[in-house]
């Protein structure tokens, strides 16, 4: 059975600090990851996909991932943070089928 | 503009009194989901749709049930609400490739007394 967990329930950094968002994941197949962020009353919008090729991914507002097979891990990482970063980010699986599996969360709270 | 929209955005209601959230998406999307959201618990999938007039389970169905008669709706059916319903839920749809993303709506809390 296919899993996603996400290591930190929530994040505080300060504004202009660098953060590492992580999630690991199981799975016997291979995978497609995605990151969301969910920001305060509004639904998921994708930040960035994993599908092959190229293990280091760059999405939307400077985010950027590597996926790392031999460490079934995904981590969401920015060099540089805003106050507007703040909101809630999820890791997300699919094995090619009609489920997609998602992590439990990460609260980013970003502070002046 | 592409988008999902899922109606209410917030509703109130009592035990046992059936309700529908709607849920329609304009971009021609052969695949759509529902999930609750919970604290703690991610999202977690209630029922999807491959395409019209074909729908299936996924891991919390109990007390809910779907339709797909169009592809554009994708409406969420609670015959007989309970407490323990009391959540947030969102509506999603893709492309029928797995491989692409979702677009969700924006979430319809629901309380049940």
């Amino acid at each position: 059975a296919q899993s996603v967990t996400q290591l930190d329930s929530q994040v505080p950094v300060f504004e202009e600090a660098p953060v590492e968002l992580r999630c690991n994941y199981s799975s016997s197949v291979s995978v497609y990851l995605f990151w969301y962020v969910q920001y305060p009353n509004q639904g998921l919008q994708l930040l960035l996909k994993y599908l092959s090729g190229s293990t280091l991914v760059k999405g939307i507002n400077g985010f950027e991932a590597e996926f790392n097979k031999s460490q079934t891990s995904f981590h969401l990482r920015k060099p540089s943070v805003h106050i507007s970063d703040t909101a809630e980010y999820f890791c997300a699986l699919n094995t090619g089928g009609f489920k997609t599996i998602f992590g439990a969360g990460t609260r980013l709270f970003v502070k002046a | 503009e592409a988008q999902v929209t899922q109606n209410p955005r917030y509703l109130i209601t009592v035990t046992g009194k059936k309700l529908t959230v709607t849920c329609s998406q304009n971009m021609n999307h052969e695949y759509m989901s529902w999930y609750r959201q919970d604290p703690g618990l991610g999202l977690r999938q209630i029922y999807y749709s491959m395409n019209v007039e074909v729908t299936d389970k996924g891991d919390v169905p109990e007390g809910y049930k779907v339709s797909r008669k169009e592809k554009r709706n994708f409406p969420l059916i609670l015959e007989s609400p309970s407490p323990n319903q009391t959540s947030l839920y969102f509506c999603a749809s893709r492309t029928g490739q797995s491989n692409q993303p979702q677009h969700f709506g924006d979430g319809t809390r629901l309380s049940i007394l």
